[in-house]
């Protein structure tokens, strides 16, 4: 079965680095988005992407992030300078319509020192 | 403002023992209902998408129901392994493709 994969599953960091976050969404989607969760908290929306544009992003999606889809199955978040509070699990999420249901990566645990 | 409320927080239930959870949502048109089911450390895993009031989804031992102002998921005879955290999510009716989530509830079945 189809899966959205993420890599790395984990990632430790110091203050001011950049990172950068890597998805393989499901193959025929076209819809990609980004979303956060920190610890104990709930999954928060930070942006979706479709036809090689952002089509929506969050209060959370500052200049600090970008996101990129550079070949046909990479889609990529960067955080130009990582603070402390973007310590959280980010998930990739794929669908193949803006209005069926998303498919979520296992995640990857940001841990920022 | 948008809105997802789920209940209870925490539900503990012996093996076998059916019970309900509850996600009441306010939101400036629905165009769908999504529920996850999230392991420790995980993704979420995508079980049900409802768009309309009346519409029922089943799956083994889930059945999500949906009104105009809140969604069910009944869980019958439940296992040990269907012990997880249980995410509502809607998704507006305007241009918006964002899932906006609930908190969840974190259900432990014990054998």
């Amino acid at each position: 079965e189809p899966e959205v994969t993420q890599t790395p599953s984990h990632q430790v960091t110091q203050m001011g680095q950049e990172v950068i976050l890597r998805c393989v969404p499901i193959s025929n989607h076209l819809y990609f988005y980004w979303y956060r969760q920190i610890l104990g908290q709930k999954v928060e929306f930070l942006v979706s992407f479709y036809n090689n544009e952002i089509s929506e992003k969050s209060e959370i999606f500052d200049d600090q992030f970008s996101v990129e889809r550079p070949d046909g199955s990479n889609f990529t978040l960067k955080i130009r300078s990582t603070k402390l509070e973007d310590s959280a699990m980010y998930f990739c999420a794929s669908s193949v319509s803006s209005r069926r249901e998303q498919f979520f990566g296992p995640g990857t645990r940001l841990t920022v020192l | 403002e948008d809105q997802v409320t789920q209940s209870p927080e925490a539900l503990r239930l012996q093996e076998g023992e059916s019970s309900s959870l509850n996600c009441s949502y306010t939101v400036s048109g629905l165009r769908g209902l999504f529920w996850y089911r999230q392991d420790p450390g995980k993704g979420p895993e995508f079980l049900f998408t409802l768009y309309s009031a009346g519409e029922e989804k089943e799956k083994e031992r889930l059945k999500a129901t949906l009104t105009k102002k809140e969604s069910f998921l009944h869980i019958t005879a439940p296992k040990p392994e269907d012990s997880a955290t249980y995410l509502c999510a809607v998704q507006r009716m305007d241009s918006s493709y964002k899932l906006i989530f609930g908190s969840g509830t974190r259900l432990l079945v014990r054998p």
